[in-house]
């Protein structure tokens, strides 16, 4: 099955700084790759997502991109601020597996004002 | 839109006992998914389902098991409670045809 490892598991930067989170994936029919965001005490948010078919994609100050060759895919957060503190998930799946999210570790991200 | 609603939120049961826990997706969904969350094992897939099927299924022991209503509406269950199975456990709704995944706040079920 797939196996999906996220690096670092926790990171610290100074507000207005970027952050970036990488991520491996294991089987290369994986072709959906979102990134949830969850707060202290609350849901998993979408944040951002990426179909293979894509390379990059950017909203505002988050952006994700895709290596299909490697495997790997990272998000980048730049101009970080205090609420972007939150711990972040990577995940993967194979359209034909249906809604069968494979979850990174996560990341505990500190933005320090 | 109303999200995707968990109940109860908060569970106390003891081992051996048994727990149902209830989903109710966003209006329009027809896939229910369901994740066990824990700070050892991370966010780990239990089972998916699509128009009352169970489209996909986790590596998880048959103690636990799903459901889904007519109405999307999912219910999951777990007998005989261990101390391992405390976790929060999350349900999330998509349209059924896109991956993108909407979570519940979760039922935090604790087992003494």
């Amino acid at each position: 099955g797939e196996n999906v490892e996220q690096h670092p598991s926790t990171l610290s930067v100074q507000e207005g700084d970027s952050a970036v989170i990488k991520c491996t994936y294991s089987d290369s029919a994986s072709n959906y790759f979102p990134w949830y965001k969850q707060e202290l005490g609350k849901r998993p948010q979408l944040i951002i997502d990426i179909r293979s078919n894509v390379g990059e994609k950017k909203d505002q100050r988050i952006a994700v991109t895709l290596n299909k060759t490697a495997k790997h895919f990272s998000l980048h957060i730049t101009e970080t601020q205090p609420e972007d503190s939150a711990v972040y998930f990577c995940a993967a799946s194979n359209e034909a597996a249906g809604n069968k999210l494979t979850f990174g570790g996560g990341t505990r991200v500190l933005v320090k004002p | 839109k109303a999200g995707v609603t968990q109940t109860p939120r908060y569970l106390i049961k003891t081992r051996g006992q048994q727990v149902t826990l209830s989903c109710s997706p966003i209006s329009g969904h027809r896939s229910v998914s369901w994740y066990q969350q824990t700070p050892g094992q991370g966010l780990q897939f239990l089972f998916e389902y699509f128009s009352e099927t169970q489209r996909n299924k986790g590596n998880f022991p048959g103690r636990f098991s799903g459901r889904q209503f007519s109405n999307s509406r999912s219910e999951m269950n777990v007998s005989t409670l261990e101390l391992g199975d405390s976790a929060l456990y999350l349900c999330a709704s998509s349209f059924g045809g896109d991956e993108k995944l909407f979570f519940g706040s979760g039922t935090q079920l604790s087992v003494l």
